[in-house]
């Protein structure tokens, strides 16, 4: 499978726990973005990295969300102190390369991962 | 604040009917324009994309982008109840932060009637 990898497809994660969502790009891609769609809201930009570096995180909230593409393994995505407004559908893409400027690849959508808290 | 807009819908047209998806969007600097098909609980599926002002086509898929008016839209001919999903308007937008980002509005929900 080529294709943008995500796990776990569900998670159900109780409030104040930490949830690690994980993601593989497409083969040939370096460059990773993550979303996040709530209910009946639009995809939202939350952060875009390359391997071992952070591009732009502007959309990511101030607290409690981090993330990192390591050199060796999945871009991860990491909520610590979960919350019911946490829960939501979160999708990570990736592109063969970036968005330095107003032109950019296109990107590819994994199959996501619900996180539910309860 | 960088905006997408799109008519929420529901659009609904018959099968064999061509759908009209549109799209206005905010930064006149952007470059790069894509539509995604996502269905109910799935994600989001790239289905075109659109760097020129004109048309572009893909089968039964036509992309047209006018950047003077800040429009893209997206047309499907001979329309299946297959199509039946949600269409996300896509536009690369100045984050902020450096790098410009994609920038979804909030989808056009099509219902294609056999």
């Amino acid at each position: 499978n080529a294709g943008v990898m995500q796990n776990p497809r569900h998670l159900v994660r109780r409030r104040g726990q930490e949830a690690r969502l994980r993601c593989s790009p497409m083969k040939g891609h370096s460059h990773v973005y993550w979303y996040r769609q709530l209910p009946e809201e639009g995809l939202k930009f939350m952060v875009y990295l390359q391997k071992e570096n952070i591009i732009d995180e502007s959309g990511m909230p101030k607290e409690r969300f981090s993330a990192e593409f390591p050199k060796e393994g999945p871009s991860i995505l990491r909520i610590q102190q979960v919350v019911r407004g946490d829960s939501a559908a979160y999708f990570c893409a990736s592109s063969y390369a970036g968005t330095s400027g107003p032109s950019s690849y296109e990107q590819y959508f994994g199959p996501g991962t619900r996180l539910t808290v309860t | 604040q960088k905006e997408v807009e799109q008519n929420s819908g529901p659009l609904s047209v018959p099968e064999g009917a061509i759908a009209s998806l549109n799209c206005t969007y905010s930064d006149r600097g952007s470059q790069s324009f894509f539509w995604y098909r996502q269905y109910s609980g799935k994600s989001p599926e790239l289905i075109m994309f659109i760097y020129s002002n004109g048309d572009k086509e893909d089968g039964r898929f036509t992309a047209q982008l006018n950047k003077a008016s800040q429009y893209v839209s997206l047309l499907i001919r001979d329309s299946q109840p297959s199509d039946s999903a949600t269409y996300l308007c896509a536009v690369n937008t100045y984050s902020g932060a450096g790098s410009y980002q994609l920038t979804f509005g909030k989808g056009t929900k099509l219902s294609v009637i056999p």
